[in-house]
């Protein structure tokens, strides 16, 4: 069975700081990753995702993670955090098409202007 | 092209109560999942639906249930209320079963009183 570990249940940066964001998973096959962002009051939105291509995925608004099986992690990073990447980060591993999504606890940021 | 959609936004029960809430995948989209969202437990997947039949369940009780129509759209029920199913519940559609590239809707906080 896949499971997910999100270090870090709070993380605060300052606006313009590097954004890092951990999440390592555990799944006997190959697994597909995934990270979403959720806004206050709303869904979840998929930020980017990784199917056995490259291993550096590049997603929306400037974030990007890696794949590195040998330490079976998925880190979530951004350059330059902006006021605007306030919220919270889930991280969401399957082994498969045929498994459900299984999340992480979440990873709420906050930036510090 | 209209996201997913969930109504009601919000509603407030009794406990012993039962609900139904709704859900309209992306025009297209054929498979609905759904998920339950609490402080405590984060992002819980309840079940899955694909040309109106469950490809796949969570982990709930018997009295958490859903269907999908004809067009896609699905509902789920939950009967007899209980305080600990407060919860945001989400939907999220794909265009076929098993492509984990979900599209996550709004979701509706329940709340039970």
């Amino acid at each position: 069975a896949q499971s997910v570990t999100q270090l870090g249940s709070h993380v605060s940066v300052s606006e313009g700081a590097l954004v890092l964001l951990r999440c390592n998973y555990s799944s006997s096959v190959p697994p597909y990753l995934f990270w979403y962002v959720q806004y206050p009051n709303q869904g979840l939105q998929l930020l980017l995702k990784y199917t056995s291509a490259a291993t550096l995925v590049k997603g929306i608004n400037g974030f990007e993670a890696e794949f590195k099986k040998s330490e079976t992690s998925f880190h979530l990073t951004k350059p330059s955090a902006h006021m605007s990447d306030a919220a919270e980060y889930f991280c969401a591993v399957t082994d498969s098409g045929n498994t459900p999504l299984v999340f992480g606890k979440g990873t709420r940021l906050s930036v510090i202007a | 092209k209209a996201g997913v959609t969930q109504t009601p936004r919000y509603l407030i029960k009794t406990r012993g109560q039962q609900v139904t809430l709704s859900c309209s995948p992306i025009s297209g989209h054929r498979s609905v999942s759904w998920y339950q969202q609490t402080p405590g437990q984060g992002l819980q997947f309840l079940f899955e639906y694909f040309s109106e039949t469950q490809r796949n369940k969570g982990n709930f009780p018997g009295r958490f249930s859903g269907r999908q129509f004809s067009n896609s759209r699905s509902e789920m029920n939950v009967s007899t209320l209980e305080l600990g199913d407060s919860a945001l519940y989400l939907c999220a559609s794909s265009l076929i079963a098993g492509n984990n590239e979900q599209f996550f809707g709004p979701g509706t906080r329940l709340t039970v009183l």
